[in-house]
């Protein structure tokens, strides 16, 4: 059972513009999402977290939102630039030491 | 300012053969984990260990085996390579969990063909 989702493969953006992947989640258990960043033949990289009890978390261009209600968060970049060209994952978990993944969402940033 | 080191890079096995991954980290970490990523599907977690002698299985466990003799290396063993794990392995290690709210540190992976 696929209890974190990515349903979008692929999104492509224009330099400058802003950026928004989403996730949505089953298990109401979750109490910790990651968003991760992945290049080619490298390991996935952390980007941003954020807690339960949060409804927003921001760190410079990025900033992810977190709707218990819905069972959805969303990574913000604003403004997108070539370099976030990238995988991007979505994680959550109930303890760090089980963590489930989305199947990721190619990010295209056009310059 | 290594981080978490995983060899091979690649890997190519026949049907039944066994092999062994390693994966060692220089962060001092307490957990570490083993993930799989087939293509399309995000990762899945084999085994993770919350410290020297501790082992636990993860959502994909059969097949592979794992021990943690030291803080530093965490091994993954396939006794009988099956062509149903042909994947990119990683390695993941972290200070804490649950209310430390660390995030994991990945190496660059281990592309893994059985034929």
């Amino acid at each position: 059972d696929q209890q974190v989702k990515q349903n979008s493969p692929s999104l492509s953006v224009q330099e400058g513009r802003i950026s928004i992947l989403n996730c949505d989640y089953t298990n109401s258990m979750f109490d910790y999402f990651l968003w991760y960043k992945k290049y080619p033949a490298e390991g996935p990289t952390f980007l941003i977290s954020i807690s339960s009890i949060k409804d927003k978390n921001e760190d410079g261009r990025f900033t992810v939102f977190l709707n218990k209600s819905a069972k959805h968060l969303s990574l913000h970049i604003v403004p997108s630039q070539p370099g976030d060209s990238a995988v991007y994952f979505c994680a959550a978990s109930v303890w760090n030491n089980d963590m489930r993944f989305g199947a990721g969402t190619r990010l295209t940033v056009k310059p | 300012n290594a981080g978490v080191t995983q060899t091979p890079k690649f890997r190519i096995l026949k049907i039944g053969q066994s092999m062994t991954l390693q994966c060692t980290q220089d962060m001092n970490h307490n957990y570490m984990y083993w993930y799989r990523q087939d293509p399309g599907m995000g990762l899945k977690l084999i085994y993770y260990s919350v410290g020297a002698g501790i082992t636990d299985k993860g959502e994909v466990p059969n097949g592979y085996n794992v021990s943690r003799s030291t803080t530093e290396d965490f091994p993954l063993r396939l006794e009988l390579a099956a062509p149903s794990q042909t994947s990119v392995y990683f390695c993941a290690s972290s200070y804490g969990s649950g209310a430390s709210n660390q995030p994991q540190h990945f190496g660059d992976g281990t592309r893994l063909s059985i034929l």
